[in-house]
């Protein structure tokens, strides 16, 4: 089964670098994942389809501050120089022929 | 650039139907190159997919869902619906519209509605 599972909830401090983590189920290493960003006040927002070899295609606007990488099952959302708006809840996704599988969702806390 | 906007009822009474829409601007639903789809968020949980439709009409809907979902969608007005039938409480969500990438690109989200607050309550 095709699951992406999500630590609840992290914390860094403004001006610093935080790294999220997504790790997808046994079997499905090979998977690509997308990062989205639900943030409290402006709604969600596409950041970046994040591919196995690392490689990432971020969605418009999307700072440089925001970057992915992949190593194995795991899928990684870095981001840096931290700011009081990146406090929000950041969701990975997957998909397979005709379904679509989000994780539980990261809520990070900016200090 | 692309917008998304959910309109419906705010408020359905447990046992009807929920029906959502969602309007596309600046795109054509008709592109050959995206899905569009529903998510949903009920209150404090995480995202769930309810299903996906291809301009043609092709649909994909969740298992857990299947037996009460339609989504359907109408070209000539750039739009898309969602039907839920029999609702519950456990059905108030936030639901959001999207649309997606394809098999070459990937069935991700790229673009999102800002969502819209349904309550099931009598």
């Amino acid at each position: 089964q095709l699951v992406l599972t999500q630590s609840p909830s992290a914390s860094a401090s403004l001006g610093a670098s935080v790294k999220l983590t997504c790790t997808l189920s046994s079997g499905h290493s090979n998977y690509a994942i997308a990062w989205h960003q639900h943030h409290p006040v402006k709604g969600p927002r596409y950041l970046m389809k994040l591919n196995t070899d690392g490689s990432h295609n971020k969605g418009d606007g999307i700072p440089d501050r925001f970057s992915g990488s992949s190593s194995g099952a795991e899928r990684y959302l870095t981001i840096s120089s931290l700011q009081s708006d990146d406090e929000a809840d950041y969701y990975c996704q997957t998909w397979g022929t005709g379904m679509r599988v989000f994780g539980g969702g990261t809520k990070l806390t900016v200090l | 650039q692309l917008h998304l906007q959910e309109s419906g009822p705010g408020l359905v009474r447990p046992s009807e139907t929920l029906s959502l829409t969602c309007i596309v601007s600046d795109a054509s639903i008709r592109s050959r190159s995206h899905y569009w789809g529903w998510i949903r968020q009920p209150p404090g949980k995480g995202l769930e997919w309810i299903g996906t439709i291809y301009y043609s009409g092709h649909t994909y809907y969740n298992p857990s869902l299947k037996t009460r979902v339609t989504i359907s969608v109408d070209t000539s007005k750039n739009q898309f619906s969602l039907n839920l039938t029999s609702v519950t409480a456990a059905d108030t969500a936030v639901y959001y519209c999207a649309r997606e990438g394809d098999i070459l690109t990937g069935y991700y989200v790229d673009y999102w509605g800002q969502g819209t607050l349904v309550t099931v309550s009598s």
